[in-house]
């Protein structure tokens, strides 16, 4: 079965600090994986996405992530966090026909 | 181009009350998905459809449905209502994507409390 696992519910960091979002998945087949981010009230914006290739990938923003088949993780990171970063983040995993699996979510804080 | 528009934003509805919800794809999406969110049980695949045809169904009672039309619009329903479907319901459209390798552009979502 299908799961993702993002550890942290809260991280908190100050601004310019680094950041990294920790995420697990649990897969059968080839994981396709996402990076969503989500404003209050808002929708679900894509920050970058995992299909095959290159492990690590790069988003909008300045983030990247690195897909790590072996530990099965695809950790979403930022060298240099800006105030406007603050926000929910949501990994998820493309389980087909659009079914996207996603974690409970990791809210950031950023501390002026 | 205009993304994924979601319509109403906000509506307040009682227990035992049916609402329907909209939802217009980015232009050339012809597949559509909906989720509902909630603090609890977080995001959570209600149903996906393409060319009017429901291709997969998350688990959720029957009490949940949609439909879509010739044009991609797709709208979904739900029917006696319960003080638990309070959530935000987010639509997102797709080009097609009947593997995982796809990507969704989400629309800002219709938040429903049900009192």
């Amino acid at each position: 079965a299908q799961s993702v696992t993002q550890p942290d519910i809260h991280i908190t960091v100050s601004e310019g600090a680094s950041l990294e979002l920790r995420c697990n998945y649990s897969y059968g087949a080839t994981p396709y994986l996402f990076w969503y981010v989500q404003s209050p009230g808002q929708g679900l914006q894509l920050l970058l996405k995992y299909f095959s290739g290159d492990t690590l990938v790069q988003g909008i923003k300045g983030f990247e992530a690195e897909f790590k088949r072996s530990q099965s993780s695809f950790n979403l990171r930022k060298p240099s966090v800006h105030w406007s970063d603050a926000a929910e983040y949501f990994c998820a995993v493309g389980a087909g026909a659009n079914n996207l699996f996603f974690g409970t979510g990791t809210r950031l804080t950023v501390i002026p | 181009k205009a993304g994924v528009t979601q319509t109403p934003r906000y509506l307040i509805k009682t227990r035992g009350q049916q609402v329907t919800l909209s939802c217009s794809p980015i232009s050339g999406h012809r597949s559509v998905s909906w989720y509902q969110q909630t603090p609890g049980q977080g995001l959570q695949f209600l149903f996906e459809y393409f060319s009017e045809t429901q291709r997969n169904k998350g688990n959720f009672p029957g009490r949940f449905s949609g439909r879509q039309f010739s044009n991609s619009r797709s709208e979904m329903n739900v029917s006696t209502l319960e003080l638990g479907d309070s959530a935000l319901y987010l639509c997102a459209s797709s080009r097609d994507g009947s593997s995982g390798a796809n990507v969704l552009t989400f629309g800002a979502g219709s938040r429903l409390t049900v009192l």
